[in-house]
């Protein structure tokens, strides 16, 4: 079975610019969380969707926002980047259910803002 | 809200010696689910061991072990005979049973290098 994929690998944007990052879940996994991990502030949960709706959200600025698709590949996307959005995002898929608690990670999208 | 702390930043243990890494956590809940994540260099993060709150019995995975102790929020990570392959950025991790969702809450981690 595939793993979770996360595409690109890396980016480099310029401040201001914004940015869309893909992850593509495991099959059958229906719910995808997004994190972001900077050496400063750690790991930090971002969003997570499931069937298509978002199911909880961290606490980010609303430059920060996601979809997923039926398919329940899904999207972040970061307008009017700054420098301090500069960070690895990691996405990870689970089954959706309360006793599934297992989740698996994608290789994560290195993003650097200049 | 819940916290999860991790004092140690940076552990080293000799190859195949024992060496357990810390992790508290601040919960409200009566039942959640902990976990201990590993991520070497290549940034992968790769689960290591979980544990349900509501099991008395310490989670095991081969060489990995964990000491739950509920009643003090302490979860911490045994590492046995330790291998070069176990160099790598340890995270405790929380996720809530009551609250339906994945959310996880990170600890910062512990960098942990195994000396040959």
């Amino acid at each position: 079975k595939a793993g979770v994929t996360q595409t690109p690998r890396y980016l480099i944007k310029t401040r201001g610019q914004q940015v869309t990052l893909s992850c593509s879940p495991i099959s059958g996994h229906r719910s995808v969380s997004w994190y972001q991990q900077t050496p400063g502030q750690g790991l930090q949960f971002l969003f997570e969707y499931f069937s298509e709706t978002q199911r909880n959200k961290g606490n980010f600025p609303g430059r920060f926002s996601g979809r997923q698709f039926s398919n329940s590949r899904s999207e972040m996307n970061v307008s009017t980047l700054e420098l301090g959005d500069s960070a690895l995002y990691l996405c990870a898929s689970s089954l959706a259910d309360l006793s599934s608690y297992e989740q698996y990670f994608g290789p994560g999208t290195r993003l650097t803002v200049t | 809200a819940q916290t999860v702390t991790q004092s140690q930043p940076e552990m080293s243990v000799q190859e195949a010696e024992t060496v357990t890494l810390s992790c508290t956590y601040d919960t409200s809940e009566s039942d959640y689910y902990l976990f201990w994540y590993k991520q070497p260099p290549s940034r992968q993060m790769i689960l290591v061991i979980r544990q349900e709150a509501y099991k008395q019995q310490n989670a095991t995975e081969n060489r990995f072990s964990v000491n739950f102790q509920k009643a003090a929020k302490s979860f911490s990570l045994k590492i046995s005979d330790s291998q070069l392959g176990d160099a790598a950025m340890y995270f405790c991790a929380y996720r809530s049973a009551v609250v339906y969702g994945n959310k996880l809450v990170f600890g910062a981690g512990t960098i942990l290098r195994v000396k040959s």
